[in-house]
């Protein structure tokens, strides 16, 4: 079955260290997206991609960072420069970037940095 | 910037009943979501639709472009459908960004 697989589930890191959430999918899909997810919020776009070898920051791109060597591959990178980096994060994809294309998503990173 | 209100924010209901969650928008959209967020984390979608209705088994989602209203409805509810829904709106560009609702929680008892 295709889909996205994220991974790990958990990450624990110390503050000041760079860390690197895994995204990969098998859907053949052209887009990708990285959210954020805080309690009682709702989900914020960090970074996008709509082909290979190009990506775009979302609405709270600074401290992050990100590529698309691979269409399957959209890794997120967690700067020590995010102010606040402890929350759930969710990768997607869509077949492309337009209205009409449904999101499918992974079942997220949890990540804590203390 | 499109606004988007969930309501309620909670809901618990018993086994059977019919459920209403709602979704109003404050700026014209070219497309509305439902999504379900299980207890682990993982999204599902529902529903994409941009006018009329849709139906999937139990599940019903209606759409008012006029009053920027959308409503999701669950019929002969069951405790497996507990979890968080949430509705996401994207703009009228064809390529503009979702903004997403802060998701109702859902608890169906026994």
């Amino acid at each position: 079955d295709g889909g996205i697989t994220q991974s790990p589930k958990y990450l624990f890191r110390k503050e000041g260290q760079n860390v690197t959430l895994s995204c990969e999918q098998n859907l053949n899909h052209d887009a990708m997206y990285w959210y954020r997810q805080d309690p009682g919020q709702g989900l914020r776009l960090i970074y996008y991609s709509q082909i290979v070898n190009d990506f775009q920051k979302g609405d709270i791109a600074e401290g992050y960072s990100v590529s698309r060597e691979k269409k399957e591959s959209f890794p997120l990178t967690v700067t020590s420069a995010q102010k606040n980096p402890t929350a759930f994060y969710l990768c997607a994809s869509s077949i492309d970037q337009f209205y009409n294309s449904p999101l499918h998503f992974g079942n997220g990173t949890r990540l804590t940095v203390t | 910037k499109n606004e988007v209100e969930q309501s309620p924010q909670n809901l618990t209901a018993q086994e059977g009943e019919f459920i209403t969650i709602n979704c109003s928008y404050s700026v014209g959209i070219s497309a509305l979501h439902w999504l379900q967020q299980h207890p682990g984390g993982g999204i599902v979608s529902l529903f994409m639709l941009s006018s009329g209705k849709k139906k999937h088994g139990r599940l019903i989602a209606t759409i008012n472009i006029q009053e920027k209203h959308s409503s999701l409805h669950i019929t002969a509810s069951h405790p497996r459908d507990s979890a968080v829904y949430i509705c996401a709106v994207r703009g009228p560009g064809t390529a503009s960004k979702l903004t997403f609702g802060t998701g109702t929680r859902l608890q169906v008892t026994l």
